[in-house]
């Protein structure tokens, strides 16, 4: 069964400074999907970027990118230029191309003026 | 464009109680989904829908959790007697399609706290 790790339950930054959430995931499938969402203290999930395993090309969406390296499992999230706004909890998702999504148990990102 | 609308956003019974979560999806999203938070967990899914059939439940604890889909639109869950282990936020979310890189779209979610 597929899993997903996010080692750090807390990480902290400074505002204007660059933080990196880390993921690891456990598949077999060769085609895949993994996402970074944020769930701030109103519950709603938000998507803050998503990745196909088939493209070498790491995403990015604005001051949002990830490091992907698919044959280490690995899913990371860099926030650049911190805003007091960030401050959340982010899950790391993992999705094969015809099952569920998978949650990590998520990181608190506290984000300090 | 209007989100995933969850009711109501707080829930407060003791156990052994019925209680019921209404979630109204975006519209025109086939697929709907609920999901259950326990506290420092993420989300894990209970229910998927596509239109107004059941896709997957296949972690619903289906001898006291309930849920419909009336026309393929709005959605109830219901759980029925409730336990101490329920308490949890219960989300709702929706996508176009179904499938791996389909982007799911959360509602706030349903806080409930069972005594």
């Amino acid at each position: 069964a597929q899993t997903v790790t996010q080692s750090q339950p807390e990480m902290s930054v400074q505002e204007a400074e660059t933080v990196t959430l880390s993921c690891t995931y456990d598949t077999s499938e060769s085609d895949y999907y993994l996402f970074w969402y944020k769930q701030p203290p109103s519950r709603q999930m938000i998507l803050v970027i998503r990745q196909e395993a088939y493209k070498q090309q790491n995403a990015t969406e604005n001051r949002f990118s990830v490091n992907f390296q698919k044959a280490a499992k690995s899913f990371s999230l860099k926030i650049s230029d911190s805003q007091l706004g960030d401050a959340a909890m982010y899950f790391c998702a993992y999705r094969s191309v015809t099952d569920k999504l998978i949650f990590g148990t998520g990181t608190r990102l506290q984000v300090f003026p | 464009e209007a989100g995933v609308a969850q009711s109501p956003r707080y829930k407060i019974i003791e156990k052994r109680q019925s209680v019921a979560f209404w979630c109204n999806p975006i519209s025109g999203h086939a697929t709907l989904y609920w999901y259950q938070q326990i506290l420092g967990q993420g989300p894990k899914l209970l229910i998927q829908f596509q239109n107004n059939g059941v896709v997957d439940d296949s972690q619903l604890p289906k001898d006291r959790f309930s849920a419909e889909r009336l026309k393929g639109v709005d959605s109830t869950l219901k759980i029925q007697p409730a336990k101490l282990e329920d308490s949890a936020v219960y989300l709702c979310a929706s996508s176009l399609a179904m499938g791996g890189p389909d982007i799911q779209y959360f509602g706030a979610g349903t806080r409930l706290s069972v005594l």
